[in-house]
């Protein structure tokens, strides 16, 4: 059964620092992995992508690398903004079907503060 | 439309009673996927959909919970007689047919926030 962990459970850091977070998952056998956003009461907003066969996806001030073999991936914020501030979810797609459910982590809360 | 779509935003049912949930996918899509969040950030998969027919129902609690997919009609998520355990968060995503440019991303609805009292 696939378990997707992340941490820091919870991150807050002045505006303008370059911030990881850190996503693993016990099943290196994935065929996708995403990275969201979810800001309070709102639903899911996809940020990245990666396929199983890439090592990293970047969009604007965002980069996503994946090591499927050692079950990790990290999201890269750089130059982090207040309006940054959300919890952010890694979710795997496990190998077996492109169609396969969505396995997602615990959330990272993020607080970027002026 | 380009955005799926979940009706209606809060529902609000007394213990026992019914509840039906209703999700609009992106047009064009063929998957159809039911998500369960609670306790703030635990996700949990209910059952997903290809076109009118279940794809993966390992997740469904099925003594109580229902959904379908019908052709011309949103999808549905029903729960008959309802536990205070039920209130969560209902999201819905939809992912494109596979072709040129899909990379089976799911794209996520507003999410439908069920209140059991």
């Amino acid at each position: 059964k696939q378990e997707v962990t992340q941490i820091p459970a919870a991150l807050s850091v002045p505006e303008g620092e370059n911030l990881v977070l850190n996503c693993s998952f016990t099943d290196s056998a994935i065929y996708n992995l995403q990275w969201f956003r979810q800001d309070p009461g709102k639903g899911l907003t996809s940020l990245l992508l990666i396929q199983s066969s890439q090592r990293e996806q970047t969009s604007g001030r965002l980069n996503a690398s994946l090591d499927k073999s050692s079950g990790r991936s990290t999201l890269y914020i750089a130059a982090s903004q207040p309006g940054d501030s959300a919890t952010y979810l890694c979710a795997v797609k496990s190998g077996g079907t492109s169609y396969g459910k969505l396995t997602f982590g615990q959330g990272t809360i993020l607080t970027v503060h002026p | 439309g380009e955005e799926v779509a979940q009706t209606p935003k809060h529902l609000v049912r007394g213990e026992g009673q019914k509840a039906k949930l209703y999700c609009a996918p992106i047009k064009g899509h063929s998957y159809v996927f039911w998500y369960q969040q609670v306790l703030k950030n635990e996700f949990k998969f209910l059952i997903s959909f290809q076109n009118e027919n279940v794809f993966d129902e390992t997740g469904m609690p099925k003594e109580r919970f229902s959904a379908k997919c019908l052709p011309n009609s949103p999808c549905s998520l029903e729960i008959q007689a309802t536990k205070l355990e039920d209130s969560a968060v209902y999201f819905c995503a939809s992912s494109r047919p596979p072709g040129a440019g899909s990379f089976y991303e799911q794209y996520f609805g507003p999410g439908t926030r069920l209140t059991v009292t």
